[in-house]
C-alpha cells in the first residue's frame, strides 16, 4: 500500500530552472512533512519539512507549498545548480512512522 | 557528516547465513530507526527502538530481528537469507521523534 506517492520518478532541468517534485499522500493523520536529499553512497539527509498548519515555507533555494485540502505537497527548488543533483524523497510522518515516496532522480544539466 | 555511524559498509554472504548490522546513534540520540532500501520497494521502514525499547514496527520479516543496547547502539540481524534481501539498510536516529539523522548505509549482497 503506496501511502505517499511521489512524482516525477526522474527529472531534468537546465542549471538556473526550477525544479517541482510533487507528493500526494492518503492518511490525513499525518502531522509532518519532510523532505530527504540523498546523494549516491550517502544516507538520506534532511532539506526542508513543514507541519500542516502551514501553507508554505521556505529555507534559501528550497520551498515547500502544502495543500491540506488537496492531500498534495510539492518541493521547488529555485536557481537549480549541478550541486543539486541527487535522489530526492518526500514522506508523511504519524507517530513515529515516516512513511517515503518512491524518490525522484534530479538532474541538473550545467 | 550526520553522526550516525554503521558497520559494515558492505557485506556480501550466501543465501541461508546469518549477519548482523550495527549502528552508532548520534551522540544524545535515544531513538534508533531501521530502514531498507531497495530499487523496487524505495525506503521502508521495518523497526524503531527508543532508549532500548522496541517503540514502532513496519514491515520487518520474522527473519530479521534487531535490538537496542544499553549504550544506545542497535544491531540488525537478518537470519535465512534469500537473495531478495540484498539491499542498502539504513540505521538513522533521533532524540525522539523527527527529524532522523541517516547513517551511510550498509550495502548486503546475498549471492
Amino acid at each position: 500500500q503506496q501511502q505517499v506517492k511521489q512524482s516525477p520518478q526522474s527529472l531534468i532541468v537546465q542549471k538556473g530552472g526550477i525544479s517541482i517534485i510533487n507528493c500526494a499522500y492518503e492518511n490525513t493523520a499525518f502531522d509532518y512533512f519532510p523532505w530527504y536529499q540523498q546523494f549516491p553512497g550517502k544516507g538520506p539527509a534532511l532539506l526542508i519539512a513543514i507541519r500542516p498548519d502551514v501553507s508554505e515555507k521556505k529555507e534559501g533555494r528550497f520551498t515547500i507549498s502544502f495543500n491540506k485540502s488537496a492531500k498534495q505537497f510539492s518541493l521547488h527548488i529555485m536557481d537549480s545548480q549541478p550541486g543539486d543533483s541527487a535522489t530526492y524523497f518526500c514522506a508523511a510522518e504519524r507517530g513515529n512512522k515516516l512513511v517515503f515516496g518512491a524518490g525522484t532522480i534530479l538532474r541538473v544539466k550545467s | 557528516d550526520s553522526g550516525v555511524t554503521q558497520t559494515p559498509k558492505h557485506l556480501i554472504t550466501a543465501t541461508g547465513q546469518r549477519v548482523t548490522l550495527r549502528c552508532s546513534p548520534r551522540s544524545g540520540d535515544l531513538s534508533v530507526y531501521w530502514y531498507q532500501q531497495s530499487l523496487d520497494q524505495g525506503l521502508q521502514f521495518l523497526i524503531q527502538y527508543y532508549n532500548g525499547e522496541e517503540r514502532a514496527k513496519g514491515n520487518i520479516l520474522e527473519r530479521f530481528s534487531a535490538q537496542q543496547f544499553p549504550d544506545l547502539h542497535s544491531e540488525l540481524n537478518l537470519s535465512s537469507l534469500e537473495l531478495g534481501d540484498s539491499a542498502l539498510y539504513f540505521c538513522a536516529s533521533s532524540v525522539g521523534g523527527s527529524p532522523l539523522h541517516f547513517g551511510n548505509g550498509t550495502r548486503l549482497t546475498v549471492t
